[in-house]
């Protein structure tokens, strides 16, 4: 079975805190996505990276980077969290070949107060 | 207009009903067609796939896909309580684009 894992459930940070949500999965998969998920606006792509090292923007880049130093390891970093940041943030994986079969991980509830 | 448009519901119907979950989509390059389900604090996990148009039917689930009309369906024949959740549907051209998904209770 395909496991994606979040660091954290829950968590809750300060204005202007750099924040770091990490993502592992275990099954040597290419491609990795960060994206958020807010009532009546669904699934919104905010970075994926196909290969270690590489990374492209998403449809809702802005005050988010991302870091993939190893396969297995994608990281989201919000460099100064804002309230409108506030968000249930979701991690996904998926090899080659099968485009649509993307695992999603448990999400992270991200509240920034 | 949004590339996929999904009725967010609340949806609540009582068990044993048949639920129709529905999509419209304005991009004529999508060619696979997939429904996500996803439970209360989980991540969304693929449900059923299909590609082109047409339908699949996987146990009480069916899909259904019209391209002409850029219309899918998900059909869900004797609902139980267990089939609560959201459900997203979501669709591949370059990338993948979900649906802002549809909050389904089935009432004992």
């Amino acid at each position: 079975d395909v496991k994606v894992t979040q660091s954290s459930r829950y968590l809750v940070k300060r204005t202007g805190e750099k924040v770091f949500l990490e993502c592992v999965q275990d099954m040597d998969h290419e491609n990795m996505f960060w994206y958020r998920q807010d009532p009546g606006l669904g699934l919104r792509l905010i970075y994926f990276s196909y290969d270690v090292k590489m990374k492209e923007k998403g449809d809702i880049p802005e005050g988010y980077s991302v870091s993939r130093e190893k396969k297995e390891r994608f990281s989201l970093i919000l460099e100064s969290a804002s309230t409108n940041q506030t968000s249930m943030y979701l991690c996904a994986s998926r090899g080659t070949g099968i485009a649509y079969e993307q695992y999603f991980g448990p999400g992270t509830r991200l509240t920034v107060t | 207009q949004k590339e996929v448009e999904q009725d967010p519901g609340p949806l609540s119907v009582p068990e044993g009903a048949i639920v129709s979950l529905n999509c419209t989509y304005s991009n004529s390059a999508f060619q696979y067609f997939m429904w996500y389900r996803q439970y209360s604090r989980k991540g969304p996990e693929l449900l059923m796939y299909t590609y082109s148009s047409g339908n699949k039917e996987d146990g009480r689930f069916t899909a259904q896909v019209d391209k002409s009309s850029k219309y899918i369906s998900l059909f869900i024949r004797d609902s139980q309580p267990s089939d609560s959740a959201t459900y997203l549907c979501a669709m591949l051209a370059q990338k993948l684009v979900f649906g802002q998904g549809t909050r389904l209770t089935i009432n004992p």
